[in-house]
């Protein structure tokens, strides 16, 4: 499987946006990048997905490099509600419901 | 719509005994995943089903299984509990096989003494 390399750990100041990168350099072209994040005693939830073009909805907003081997999510304006570990996850297009494999993530903390 | 369940949501058992966890998945949803998650090993997949047939497993011993029902309501159970098989336990649905958001549960947490 292709693996992904996030940073363990982020802060952000509330209110302001914050960049959540993930590296993939060994993508491949039939691979989606997923992105899940998991609150404090809940499970992961679904954050957002991409192929190759840019993607927003109204949670973040989703940038990938032009060769595919890094991403980016992106929170517009953090809040404390957003703190939270997020993981950047690999899946392979149209191979059916293939299961996630998650990583280590990266934890995010907001202060306020 | 209602979100994923997952029953009990806390359970202490003895090392030797076994266990049946339970799942509800979302509504319409006819794919559920289970997820086993340990501070040491984090997220990992343990299994899959879709119309009552198991589509994936994940690299766990045979103590692990689990079923689908004609609702699409899951268990999963663990025979001859272990120490190490203290985690949280997470069930994920979602409608199909190609559908790509999957949604979780809350979790059971399970505790082996």
């Amino acid at each position: 499987d292709a693996k992904t390399t996030q940073p363990n750990s982020m802060e952000s100041n509330e209110e302001e946006p914050v960049h959540l990168p993930c590296n993939h350099s060994t993508i491949s072209g039939t691979d989606y990048i997923h992105w899940y994040r998991q609150l404090p005693s809940q499970g992961p939830e679904y954050v957002i997905h991409g192929l190759t073009s840019n993607v927003n909805n109204r949670m973040a907003s989703l940038a990938i490099a032009e060769d595919r081997k890094s991403s980016t999510l992106i929170l517009h304006r953090a809040t404390l509600r957003d703190a939270a570990v997020y993981y950047c996850i690999l899946r392979l297009r149209n191979s059916g419901n293939t299961p996630l494999v998650f990583g280590k993530g990266t934890r995010l903390s907001v202060i306020a | 719509k209602a979100g994923v369940t997952q029953t009990p949501r806390y359970l202490i058992k003895t090392r030797g005994q076994q266990v049946t966890l339970s799942c509800s998945p979302i509504s319409g949803h006819r794919s559920v995943s289970w997820y086993q998650q340990t501070p040491g090993q984090g997220l990992q997949f343990l299994f899959e089903y879709f119309s009552e047939t198991q589509r994936n497993k994940g690299n766990f011993p045979g103590r692990f299984s689990g079923r689908q029902f004609s609702n699409s309501r899951s268990e999963m159970n663990v025979s001859t509990l272990e120490l190490g098989d203290s985690a949280l336990y997470l069930c994920a649905s979602s409608l199909g096989l190609r559908d790509y958001e999957q949604y979780f549960g809350p979790g059971t947490r399970l505790t082996v003494t």
